[in-house]
């Protein structure tokens, strides 16, 4: 049982390079979500799906575009990497909206 | 927007020693969730509490949703070295909507 998982784990990008993030889980959850991690800042929530074919912003959206076209699986895309955007990426997903997220183990993107 | 103070930010300590931390919030919470991060790790949910008094435990780890409902509490009592992490409260309201709000982290740091 694999849970939550993230691809790539690590990535170096150059600032105005793009790339997505993939993030698959098996647990046939409902809600998938993007976090960014930042030191002393705890999780910020970037984008959240409440289910296939849905999208909706959180608390930074700007800079990031996600789809949901398939349950298992919450894509975040970069279309022009910034410098401000060097984090720590997590993907979580739950069965209900308060309820035990399953988080991955992230991805560290560094843009330069 | 909302706000969750979670403190201390870190804690040095002596195994064997017992650990508290809390979280406060500036509105009303029906839901207080805590994680721990171990390094190059996502979040991993310890306890889930739901109504206000509530007093839950798991192993070493006991946690309480506090009566006003603004706050929570983590005790860890005789401390060892796994225990050496971030630890995260997290907590919804009745207008998050889909949303955590996560407090910015407890460092606990073992001192050998």
């Amino acid at each position: 049982n694999a849970g939550v998982t993230q691809t790539p784990k690590f990535r170096v990008l150059k600032t105005g390079q793009s790339m997505t993030l993939l993030c698959a889980q098996d647990m046939n959850h409902e809600y998938m979500y993007w976090y960014r991690q930042d030191p002393g800042m705890g999780l910020r929530l970037i984008h959240y799906s409440v289910g296939e074919g849905t999208t909706a912003k959180g608390e930074v959206p700007d800079g990031y575009n996600v789809s949901r076209l398939k349950k298992q699986n919450f894509l975040l895309g970069l279309e022009s990497a910034a410098p401000s955007q060097t984090s720590v990426y997590f993907c979580a997903s739950s069965w209900t909206t308060s309820y035990g997220y399953t988080f991955g183990s992230g991805t560290r993107l560094t843009v330069v | 927007g909302q706000q969750l103070n979670q403190s201390p930010q870190s804690m040095f300590i002596q195994e064997g020693e017992d650990v508290s931390m809390n979280c406060t919030s500036s509105s009303i919470f029906n839901t207080w969730l805590w994680y721990k991060q171990d390094p190059g790790e996502g979040p991993v949910l310890l306890i889930a509490l739901y109504k206000a008094g509530e007093l839950t435990s798991n192993g070493r780890l006991t946690a309480q949703f506090g009566i006003t409902r603004k706050d929570s509490f983590l005790n860890i009592s005789a401390s060892i070295p796994s225990d050496v992490g971030i630890y995260f409260c997290a907590g919804q309201d009745m207008d998050s909507n889909y949303q955590l709000i996560w407090g910015a982290g407890t460092k606990l740091i073992i001192k050998p």
